[in-house]
């Protein structure tokens, strides 16, 4: 079972257009990290989000955490196609644990 | 860039087998922590060293084994390899114990192909 799940798995959207991916869980985390990994690379850190209820930015990204620190989304106005790539959610349940990753939304933006 | 460099970016082996991948953090970071990811697990931690003790462990198998040098490289050795063994390992460093504002930098990874 998947501690954070993340949808969709898979989205191919044009060039412009707007989204929004999801991250899910049953469980309260303390801090959720979104990532981007492209091809061939590591994951780079987008952000962390850590209060319930919070919404960071970053230029076309909004990130949110839940009110009850379960879920999270990131929305994206106007993609662009260097925005594709897989997108990671991922939790820490307690200020010291490790993280646990969602499987991803792989996105695809088509000029 | 990150700065972390993991060698060697590929390697194929036959069951069986052992193999040793190597991480380099970047300059100031003390933790080092190993992923392992492939299709249908996402991506896995397997362990955190943290200035060249055991910090955190997560589900490393027993046929796993890894540990921090005072330079503070790090190596992973997999041993006895499987089929299933076959992923994308990589390696992150991080300035302090790995606390939710600790950002962890990624390496580029090692491909483990095991035939």
């Amino acid at each position: 079972t998947q501690l954070l799940e993340q949808s969709p798995q898979f989205l191919s959207i044009q060039e412009g257009e707007n989204l929004t991916v999801y991250c899910n869980s049953s469980s309260v985390f303390s801090s959720l990290q979104w990532y981007r990994q492209e091809p061939g690379e590591g994951p780079v850190l987008l952000v962390t989000v850590v209060t319930g209820g919070e919404v960071k930015k970053l230029k076309r990204l909004t990130f949110q955490f839940g009110d009850a620190r379960k879920d999270s989304s990131l929305h994206i106005t106007a993609a662009q196609p260097g925005d594709t790539g897989l997108y990671l959610c991922a939790g820490s349940l307690t200020g010291n644990t490790p993280l646990v990753f969602g499987k991803g939304t792989r996105l695809s933006v088509i000029a | 860039d990150s700065g972390v460099t993991q060698t060697p970016k590929h390697l194929i082996t036959a069951t069986g087998q052992r193999v040793t991948l190597r991480c380099s953090p970047r300059s100031g970071d003390l933790s080092v922590y190993w992923y392992q990811q492939s299709l249908d697990q996402g991506l896995q931690f397997l362990i955190q060293y943290y200035n060249g003790e055991e910090r955190a462990k997560g589900n490393i198998l027993e046929r796993f084994s890894a540990q921090q040098f005072p330079d503070l490289h790090s190596e992973l050795n997999l041993s006895s390899l499987e089929l299933g063994d076959s992923a994308l390992y990589f390696c992150a460093s991080s300035r302090g114990t790995g606390i939710p504002t600790d950002t962890q930098y990624f390496g580029p990874g090692t491909r483990l192909t095991v035939l």
